[in-house]
């Protein structure tokens, strides 16, 4: 069965560090992934996604994510965090099928 | 490009009372998903649908709940005699095509409260 995991609840960084948000997936065939970010109260934006390809997809926000096949993730990571970058982000994928299946989401908090 | 437009934004509904979301898509797309999220959790997958056809169903209630996507007009998400259960953030996406390589794009979401 499809699934995807977010390991953690929450992630804590100081502005102007790089971050890094864990994914890790489990589908059937090819995986298509996608990151997501929602800000309170609103509906969620998309950030980028790997369909195939190169490695490193780059994305909206200064953004990117690597996708490692072997190691199943696709962590999105930013070289400097800004405090504007503070909110849920959430990774899914795809493997052919219509539904989109979800993680549970990390709450990214950046502090001056 | 007007983005996915939902109505109402906020929705308060007494119990055993029906409760319709609207959805009107991206102009130019075809394809429209409905999402439901409980607080502090992920979106879990609702319907599919497609211009007068559902497409995939398989994770909207048996009961009380249904959707349509009418030839004309916007998407609209049903929940007949709602419960305090219902009470969720429910968004609806669209995609250009239903390939699992497009991105779906979000609307603002409907908060309904049952009380």
């Amino acid at each position: 069965a499809q699934s995807v995991a977010q390991p953690e609840d929450q992630v804590n960084v100081a502005e102007g560090n790089p971050l890094t948000v864990k994914c890790t997936y489990s589908v059937s065939g090819n995986p298509y992934l996608f990151w997501y970010v929602q800000y309170p109260n609103r509906g969620l934006q998309f950030l980028l996604k790997y369909i195939t390809g190169d490695n490193l997809v780059k994305g909206s926000y200064g953004f990117e994510a690597e996708f490692n096949k072997s190691q199943t993730s696709f962590h999105l990571k930013k070289p400097s965090a800004l405090v504007s970058d503070s909110a849920l982000y959430f990774c899914a994928v795809r493997d052919g099928n219509y539904q989109l299946i979800w993680g549970a989401g990390t709450k990214l908090i950046i502090k001056p | 490009n007007a983005g996915v437009m939902q109505n109402p934004r906020h929705l308060v509904r007494r119990r055993g009372q029906e409760a319709r979301l609207r959805c009107s898509p991206m102009k130019g797309h075809s394809h429209v998903y409905w999402y439901r999220q409980l607080p502090e959790e992920g979106l879990k997958f609702m319907v599919y649908l497609q211009k007068e056809n559902i497409i995939d169903e398989s994770g909207m209630p048996k009961e009380r709940f249904s959707a349509e996507f009418p030839k004309e007009g916007p998407s609209i998400l049903r929940i007949q005699q709602v419960v305090r259960g219902d009470s969720a953030a429910y968004f609806c996406a669209s995609s250009v095509q239903g390939a699992s390589s497009y991105e779906q794009y979000f609307g603002p979401g409907t908060r309904l409260t049952v009380t």
